[in-house]
């Protein structure tokens, strides 16, 4: 079965630092997002991407936050100065949009960041 | 925007035992609402999602029950298996895009 994949799995960085969560998603899926899980916590929504653009994002993902799919499979979050409450687990997922179960979003096994 | 509560936050039951997890969710416009099991350290896995053009639906041991009026929906375990110990998250979305809004999730363990 298809899975979206995540690297790296723990990243270990000092504040102020830039960081960069890798995701595959499935191939055929059409929307990428970005979720994160403070630990203990409710999964959050960051953004969504459609198309080699942004379609929404929360007010979690401000200017030291960005995505890119910079190539056919890859899809990456930035986080150009991390701070120590960017410590949480990252969630990268993908669904398809048409056709099959429109709407399930499918994860990865996550990145833990840890800002020290 | 939309707000999603989760109750109870943990749960304990015997084996054999059913198990019910509650959500409300707080915008009329919600229409998809998936339930995830999330083991320890493991990526959030869908294991059943209802529409609001049904009000009930079933998979196995696992059926999920929703009810717009009131906005609220209800994950349902039978017959509950020590596998089925995780955290359990529902969440609610307003389309095919992915935004999803999680409840704060519930743990449950299964006592054998």
């Amino acid at each position: 079965e298809p899975e979206v994949t995540q690297t790296p799995s723990h990243q270990v960085t000092q504040m102020g630092q830039e960081v960069i969560l890798r995701c595959v998603p499935i191939s055929n899926h059409l929307y990428f997002y970005w979720y994160r899980q403070i630990l203990g916590q409710k999964v959050e929504f960051l953004v969504s991407f459609y198309n080699n653009e942004i379609s929404e994002k929360s007010e979690i993902f401000d200017d030291q936050f960005s995505v890119e799919r910079p190539d056919g499979s890859n899809f990456t979050l930035k986080i150009r100065s991390t701070k120590l409450e960017d410590s949480a687990m990252y969630f990268c997922a993908s669904s398809a949009l048409a056709g099959g179960r429109t709407g399930e979003l499918f994860f990865g096994e996550g990145s833990r960041l840890t800002v020290l | 925007g939309e707000n999603v509560e989760q109750h109870p936050s943990t749960l304990s039951v015997q084996e054999g035992d059913s198990a019910v997890i509650k959500c409300t969710y707080s915008d009329s416009a919600s229409n998809y609402f998936p339930w995830y099991k999330q083991e320890l350290g493991k990526r959030p896995q869908l294991i059943i999602d209802i529409r609001s053009n049904v009000g009930e639906k079933k998979d196995q041991r696992i059926a999920v029950t929703l009810n717009k009026t009131a906005k609220h929906f209800s994950l349902h375990i039978t017959e509950t298996q020590p596998e089925d110990s995780a955290v359990y998250f529902c969440a609610a979305s307003k389309g095919s895009y992915g935004k999803l809004t999680f409840g704060q999730g519930t743990i449950l363990t299964v006592h054998p």
